[in-house]
């Protein structure tokens, strides 16, 4: 399967700032995807990241906070706004190589923390 | 309700014991089913897809009920390595590829 890389593994930032979390393939995908995981939960999709459009958000989610890129088949950023604590979680990008109905993989994660 | 539930559990048992999770989603337009592991602190990983036909892996054996809109998993002669986090995974009906994930189930094996 596909080589899924994330940066950072990890950061601490302030109230108020933005953190931009970016997803590398090693190989062309045909989708691609952002999931939090909030302490003690399961994964909640936030988006599906389209390639050369605005992303597909999910109910509750919204792009002046979650804005997502995905310039090209192989790369895609999400960025989390106006940072407050209760985004403190862990973000994860996965993808989907050939059919929509193959199973996601899953790069290994940003965890966030807000001070 | 969930779109997916498990029993949280967690599953206390030792080496070489046989387990068995259960898992039901509520939409019977749903596709494809998948069960993932998630070690702590870590990502999931996928552990193997779920076939109506039923599938086997080594000591893990996959089960579906569309009938019943029920999912199993068994893992037989339990290693400690086996300690994690199950994720129940259904695929959704429709183009979008969008997954729902279980809250999960919890194992931890014993010595």
């Amino acid at each position: 399967s596909a080589v899924i890389s994330q940066k950072p593994s990890r950061d601490i930032c302030q109230r108020g700032t933005s953190l931009t979390i970016q997803c590398q393939v090693d190989s062309q995908v045909t989708m691609m995807f952002w999931y939090r995981q909030q302490p003690g939960q399961s994964l909640t999709l936030i988006a599906t990241a389209n390639q050369g459009s605005e992303a597909t958000y999910e109910s509750g989610f919204v792009i002046d906070k979650f804005p997502i890129s995905r310039p090209n088949l192989t790369f895609s950023t999400l960025t989390v706004s106006n940072l407050s604590p209760e985004d403190s979680s862990i973000y994860l990008c996965s993808v989907t190589q050939g059919g929509r109905n193959q199973p996601q993989h899953f790069g290994d994660g940003t965890r966030l923390s807000i001070l | 309700r969930k779109e997916v539930e498990q029993d949280p559990g967690p599953f206390n048992v030792p080496e070489g014991a046989t387990v068995a999770f259960n898992c039901t989603y509520s939409n019977s337009a749903s596709q494809s089913f998948f069960w993932y592991r998630q070690d702590c602190r870590k990502e999931p990983k996928l552990l193997m897809s779920v076939y109506s036909s039923g599938n086997e892996d080594g000591r893990f054996t996959a089960q579906l009920n569309r009938a019943s809109q029920y999912i199993s998993l068994l893992i037989r002669d339990s290693k400690l390595s086996d300690s994690a986090t199950y994720l129940c995974v259904v695929r959704k009906s429709g183009n979008t590829g969008k997954l729902i994930f279980g809250q999960g189930t919890t194992l931890q094996v014993k010595p």
